[in-house]
């Protein structure tokens, strides 16, 4: 199974600084995902990426850009963090060989803007 | 695009009895449905999923069920154990579509 490692568990940052939340794979996969988590909003997908620099728009991507210059890295940027992307952040990388559908996801980074 | 709605957000079972969430979807598109379980400060994982050319899938206490026609399915868990407590989500998608549409979650209480 793919193993998906997001390097920053907690994060506490002010509003207005510029954020990077880093998630790296280890199988080679060309589809990475970021979803945000929410109590009562469940998970909704920031912004997808399914090849190097190649890059698509989830259901809520204001706010957030993201980098993948590297098949193994897949990087969500807040340019300037604000109080309502107090958040926990989830990179997902599909299962490889358990069907294409079946998201590994990290452990998750929570941000936390003051 | 799809959009899948989860009810209800939370429920609390008695230890032993059969627990019962229910999603919706609105994308006739969709045929892949997975559930994730998200325990307490842990990552959401894959618990059972099904596919639109089946009706039902069972994995020992756990089944999901499927009507394409209502497009509607459900997580059915019997015999709840504690164990069992976390955070259920609910998906949909085209299969061979990775990205997931999530529903709003349930926060499954199993009383002993």
């Amino acid at each position: 199974d793919v193993k998906v490692t997001q390097s920053s568990r907690y994060l506490v940052k002010r509003t207005g600084e510029k954020v990077f939340l880093e998630c790296v794979q280890d199988m080679d996969h060309e589809n990475m995902f970021w979803y945000r988590q929410d109590p009562g909003l469940g998970l909704r997908l920031i912004y997808f990426s399914y090849d190097v620099k190649m890059k698509e728009k989830g259901d809520i991507p204001e706010g957030y850009s993201v980098s993948r210059e590297k098949k193994e890295r897949f990087s969500l940027i807040l340019e300037s963090a604000s109080t309502n992307q107090t958040s926990m952040y989830l990179c997902a990388v599909p299962s490889t060989g358990t069907g294409a559908n079946v998201l590994t996801f990290g452990a998750g980074s929570r941000l936390t803007v003051l | 695009g799809e959009n899948v709605e989860q009810h209800p957000s939370t429920l609390s079972v008695q230890e032993g009895d059969s627990a019962v969430i229910k999603c919706t979807y609105s994308d006739s598109a969709s045929n892949y449905f997975p559930w994730y379980k998200q325990e307490l400060g842990k990552r959401p994982q894959l618990i059972i999923d099904i596919r639109s050319n089946v009706g039902e899938k069972k994995d020992q206490r756990i089944a999901v069920t499927l009507n394409k026609t209502a497009k509607h399915f459900s997580l059915h868990i019997t015999e709840t154990q504690p164990e069992d407590s976390a955070v259920y989500f609910c998906a949909a998608s085209d299969f061979g579509n990775e990205k997931l549409t999530f529903g709003t979650g349930t926060r499954l209480t199993i009383i002993p």
